[in-house]
């Protein structure tokens, strides 16, 4: 697999179910960060986790990092209507932590 | 809240033309990009510009592709000869720490 791979690739839950979503990467990170897109939108940042670090909350959203698995997870709560969209992990590695490796994303679809 | 900001948000031009994507970048960043994302594939990178010069480019980031800041606030992206293959969207994005802000993107049609 590439460098952040997300799975599933498509996501369908309804309104109040949790979302999770996993990424894969394969070389080592100085930082692991999740961008959201809205059909035909530029990516949102939501959130960033450190390699030292293995848990970060922001709001609804919980990421996860095993760096010896390589892998990480974002998890939205209580999810709404408003957070369909494709969710990508990107990895920032070599000491140049503003050169990201996207994934493919995973498309989320919370129906009302 | 401060945003970058990109023009056009669609572009249709001929195979063969020159291009000129334009950003502002949020006024207090330091470190400007470009990334490009063909329709149902992954975001790249195409390059990174610190100090007034390149600090990294991709493959893809060819002699075709070129990049200037050219009066302190705008960030261009200069595509000399378009090829089918560059219609993409194409993002800007800069940052003075983490993480990157990026627009909304350029959607660039070769036609």
């Amino acid at each position: 697999s590439q460098q952040g791979e997300e799975d599933p690739q498509a996501l369908s839950i309804q309104e109040g179910e949790n979302a999770t979503m996993n990424c894969s990467y394969k070389t080592s990170i100085n930082n692991l960060q999740w961008y959201r897109q809205n059909s035909g939108r530029g990516l949102v940042h939501l959130i960033l986790i450190r390699s030292n670090e293995r848990e970060k909350h922001s709001g609804r959203l919980r990421v996860t990092l095993d760096t010896s698995k390589k892998s990480s997870s974002l998890l939205i709560t209580a999810s709404r209507a408003a957070d369909t969209a494709s969710y990508f992990c990107a990895t920032g590695s070599g000491g140049s932590n503003y050169k990201l490796t996207f994934g493919k994303g995973t498309l989320l679809t919370v129906n009302p | 809240e401060p945003e970058v900001t990109q023009t056009p948000s669609h572009q249709v031009t001929q195979m063969g033309q020159e291009v000129i994507l334009r950003c502002v970048p949020i006024s207090n960043h330091l470190y400007f990009y470009w990334y490009r994302q063909i329709l149902g594939q992954k975001v790249e990178f195409l390059v990174s510009f610190y100090n007034n010069e390149i600090s990294e480019k991709s493959e893809i980031f060819d002699d075709q592709f070129s990049v200037e800041r050219p009066d302190g606030s705008n960030f261009t992206l200069k595509i000399r000869s378009t090829k089918l293959e560059d219609s993409a969207m194409y993002f800007c994005a800069s940052k003075r720490d983490s993480p990157l802000h990026f627009g909304n993107g350029t959607r660039l049609t070769v036609t």
